[in-house]
């Protein structure tokens, strides 16, 4: 199975911040990754797919990139509505894999 | 409007079978490329997929837990089931459904917590 390895595994920043999440896949997958985000009780929500396209309605301080086997994930500038766990999906082959998830939480 | 919500037990004893029923609305699984996974997540960790069913009946699971898993679909009433044996506490978690198409998932039920426990 492919290992997706997200970090960090926590992070504190203030409102108006830039941030980068990174997911790192064990072997290559192309672009077949997606980023989530997940607020506490809630399901996941589709932010970013095929690695750098942005979901419909998803605002633009949201940003994706990379290929292979390296990902990053970009908020920005964060707002307070940001502060949440994001994750990251390879969906090259199966078993589908989740990285292990980013709380990114206000300082 | 794509929906799908998960309908099942929220507290089965160790030992018993889960089953988890999936009804979605606003797509078909009879359609070309469609599917609908499973996904869970055991309190405050992360995301494990479980496994999908196809619009051709096609499966997949997860290895670490295939033989314990089956995921069967009735496309004229719009439901995927999803069956656990042999239910563990380990088991606990938010079970959630959702539709995947171009090999990812879109749309996501909201989710049920399933409990395991005597």
């Amino acid at each position: 199975a492919i290992q997706m390895t997200q970090s960090p595994s926590s992070l504190s920043a203030s409102v108006g911040d830039r941030v980068t999440i990174t997911c790192r896949a064990s072997q290559g997958i192309r672009n077949d990754l997606v980023w989530y985000q997940q607020k506490p009780g809630k399901a996941p929500k589709l932010l970013i797919y095929a690695a750098s396209s942005l979901q419909s309605g998803v605002p633009s301080r949201f940003s994706g990139s990379g290929s292979g086997t390296d990902f990053t994930l970009t908020i920005s500038s964060l707002q307070p509505e940001d502060f949440a766990t994001y994750y990251c999906l390879q969906h090259y082959n199966y078993p589908r894999t989740f990285g292990q998830g980013t709380k990114l939480e206000i300082k | 409007q794509i929906t799908l919500k998960e309908s099942g037990p929220t507290l089965v004893k160790p030992t018993q079978t889960l089953t988890l029923t999936c009804t979605f609305s606003g797509f078909s699984l009879s359609i070309s490329g469609v599917g609908v996974g499973w996904i869970r997540q055991p309190p405050g960790k992360a995301l494990e997929w479980l496994g999908n069913i196809y619009w051709d009946d096609d499966k997949r699971y997860n290895p670490s837990l295939k033989s314990r898993l089956t995921i069967t679909k009735d496309t004229s009433k719009n439901q995927v089931v999803l069956t656990m044996t042999n239910m563990d506490p380990v088991d606990t978690a938010t079970y959630y459904c959702a539709r995947e198409q171009w090999a990812y998932f879109g749309y996501w039920g909201q989710g049920t917590l399933v409990t395991v426990s005597s």
